[in-house]
């Protein structure tokens, strides 16, 4: 079975330019979720979604994040314009629904912006 | 050995021995931990977990202990090996919204060969 797919792996950009991430879930799960982790510290929570309605965005920076998990399966998360403090690392996880909740971690994808 | 994660988030052990790796939560109403490994690279694995009806699980070589009253968690590794080099998170689970996962900072574990 396929884990988690996350795309790009790593990414590098210009302060300012936009940037977009991309995940496939693990096939069946409804829950997919976008953390953000920065360096030495553990996963936060940006966004959940339940198939393709987003539950919880209440730690996404609205101004210049943004989310869509249009048909329920595969989600982008997009960054207009970037900033220096956005350098970080983007995981996606899913799971089978918010009840059964073990969370499985694609392997993120690495921004830095210069 | 033995860490007391947020205090100390490296900690290094020889192969062999065991290890303890401590986690302090926040949030008394949480009811659910985990604890995921995370090597460099890589997205954090899920490792064990336990609700908050019970104190003690077991799985292969890990064992995860809870103690509600000073809001403790702990991960054992027994007979560590090379590969159990990585950082190790906890996280609880707040239930209010359901299935939001705080993570804490984490602890380096290295296995000295």
């Amino acid at each position: 079975e396929a884990g988690v797919v996350q795309s790009p792996r790593y990414k590098i950009i210009e302060k300012k330019q936009p940037v977009a991430f991309w995940c496939n879930p693990i096939s069946g799960h409804n829950t997919l979720y976008w953390y953000l982790q920065n360096l030495g510290q553990g996963p936060e929570l940006l966004i959940r979604y339940e198939n393709e309605e987003a539950v919880d965005d209440s730690q996404l920076p609205k101004d210049r994040f943004s989310a869509e998990r249009l048909k329920g399966v595969d989600s982008t998360l997009k960054i207009q314009p970037a900033e220096l403090g956005d350098s970080a690392v983007y995981l996606c996880a899913s799971s089978l629904d918010r009840e059964r909740g073990e969370q499985f971690f694609g392997p993120g994808t690495r921004l830095t912006v210069l | 050995g033995e860490s007391v994660g947020l205090h100390l988030p490296t900690l290094s052990v020889q192969e062999g021995d065991n290890s303890i790796i401590n986690c302090a939560y926040s949030n008394s109403a949480s009811d659910y931990f985990i604890w995921y490994k995370q090597e460099s690279g890589k997205g954090p694995q899920f490792i064990i977990d336990i609700r908050s009806n019970m104190d003690k699980r077991q799985g292969q070589r890990v064992t995860v202990l809870l103690n509600k009253t000073v809001k403790h968690l702990s991960l054992q590794i027994a007979a560590t090996q090379p590969g159990d080099s990585a950082v190790y998170f906890c996280a609880e689970n707040r239930p209010r919204g359901a299935q939001k996962l705080v993570f804490g900072q984490g602890t380096r574990l290295t296995i000295n060969p």
